[in-house]
């Protein structure tokens, strides 16, 4: 069974500093990866999708990288400015299931 | 403006009652979806529909029903028979399932409260 993991749960970081998040899958057996972002309250909103066969994709400020064979991904924010304060969720789309399978989320706090 | 509409924001359901979320897309989308959001846990497939008159349970069906009588429409009822109802529910939209090149476009959700 495929789980999504977000590693750290909570972030808090001064404006201007660049930040990674992580993202760790255990089946390598995926279309794409993909990184989406929720404001309180709110939908999910699409920030990139990674397909199986690709390493990374970018973004604006905005960089994903994929190892499918580590099963970890990579979200690297350059810059941070306190309007990036949101959730950052990772998903995988599962080749065996079709089934978008959601990470716990990482929750963004860029400090002014 | 296209995208997709979800009502309403806010919904207060007492013990023993049926609720229906309301979602709408005029993305034309084959492929709509409802998730479940509990603090602290991540998004839960609830049901999904592939095409119009057809529709697949996901991991935690029990207590919802759906209907896709329309391409644009993917309502979900909430029966008395889910105990625990209280949640952030989302409903979004796709062209299809399982294309790598494609994304799921969400609604901006359901906050159903149950008093």
């Amino acid at each position: 069974k495929q789980e999504v993991t977000q590693i750290p749960a909570a972030l808090s970081v001064p404006e201007g500093e660049n930040l990674v998040l992580n993202c760790s899958f255990t089946d390598s057996a995926i279309y794409n990866l993909q990184w989406f972002r929720q404001d309180p309250g709110k939908g999910l909103t699409s920030l990139l999708l990674i397909q199986s066969s690709q390493r990374e994709q970018t973004s604006g400020r905005l960089n994903a990288s994929l190892d499918k064979s580590s099963g970890r991904s990579t979200l690297y924010i350059a810059a941070s400015q306190p309007g990036d304060s949101a959730t950052y969720l990772c998903a995988v789309l599962g080749g065996a299931t079709n089934k978008l399978i959601f990470g716990t989320g990482t929750l963004l706090a860029v400090q002014p | 403006d296209g995208g997709i509409t979800q009502s309403p924001k806010y919904l207060f359901r007492k013990e023993g009652q049926n609720v229906t979320l309301s979602c709408e897309q005029n993305l034309n989308h084959d492929a709509m979806y409802w998730y479940r959001q509990d603090p602290g846990q991540g998004l839960r497939l609830i049901y999904y529909s592939q095409i119009v008159n057809d529709f697949q349970k996901g991991d935690i069906a029990e207590g919802y029903s759906v209907s896709r009588e329309k391409k644009e429409s993917f309502p979900l009822t909430v029966t008395s028979a889910q105990k625990n109802p209280t949640a952030f529910y989302l409903c979004a939209s796709s062209m299809v399932i399982g294309l790598a090149t494609d994304t799921q476009y969400f609604g901006p959700g359901t906050r159903l409260t149950v008093l």
